[in-house]
């Protein structure tokens, strides 16, 4: 069963502050791993999709990257208009179309 | 270019009752997947629909029905309403199957 964690779940940074956001995952033969922003109340918003390891994908202040096992999602000189529960999503070959999403990690940015 | 979207924003059940939530996809994608958020949790996928017939389902009862349109829009439908069931319930479009889902802003369904 296609599986995903992040961690940490929860993380506070100063406006400025640098930082990686984890998420670990098992997949039968991985089609896609994407990246999504949700504000809160509001449905998820894409980012990013990434197919093979060594892959980077970089938007405004984000970089995601993805290993066999692991993706990380980079977040440079974050502002508070950054805070969101970021969320990633597997989506494997025996799984067919779904997605299978990790928890999420809550991001707030200070100022 | 008009984004997925969802209608009612938010819905009051009781327990017992029936529900219809409804879904116009992306202009152009002829593929629509739901799924179920619960409150601090990642979204759980629910089913897909591609061109009208159900393409994937995930572990939820039979009382979770659905429908697509010739239009590509859709609907999900739950019997039998439990506590349980109250959750923000996303659909997500996407040009086929295995490409990037593209999320609306959910309907909040509260059971009481």
């Amino acid at each position: 069963e296609d599986q995903v964690t992040q961690s940490p779940e929860a993380l506070r940074l100063q406006e400025g502050e640098s930082s990686s956001l984890n998420c670990s995952y098992t997949v039968s033969g991985l089609r896609g791993l994407f990246w999504y922003r949700q504000d809160p109340g509001k449905g998820p918003e894409f980012l990013f999709t990434l197919y093979s390891a060594g892959e980077e994908k970089e938007k405004e202040r984000l970089k995601a990257t993805l290993t066999k096992k692991e993706s990380f999602l980079h977040i440079t000189a974050p502002k508070p208009e950054d805070s969101a529960t970021y969320l990633c999503a597997v989506q494997g070959e025996s799984g067919a179309q779904k997605l299978v999403f990790g928890q999420g990690t809550r991001l707030t940015i200070n100022p | 270019e008009t984004g997925v979207t969802q209608s009612p924003t938010h819905l009051i059940k009781t327990r017992g009752q029936q529900v219809t939530l409804r879904c116009s996809s992306q202009s152009g994608h002829n593929t629509v997947s739901w799924y179920q958020q619960a409150l601090g949790q990642g979204p759980q996928f629910i089913f897909q629909y591609y061109r009208e017939e159900e393409n994937g389902r995930g572990n939820f009862p039979p009382r979770f029905s659905g429908l697509q349109f010739p239009n590509y829009s859709s609907e999900l439908n739950v019997n039998a309403l439990e506590l349980d069931d109250s959750a923000l319930y996303l659909c997500a479009s996407s040009l086929r199957a295995y490409n990037e889902q593209f999320f609306g802003p959910g309907t909040r369904l509260t059971v009481l």
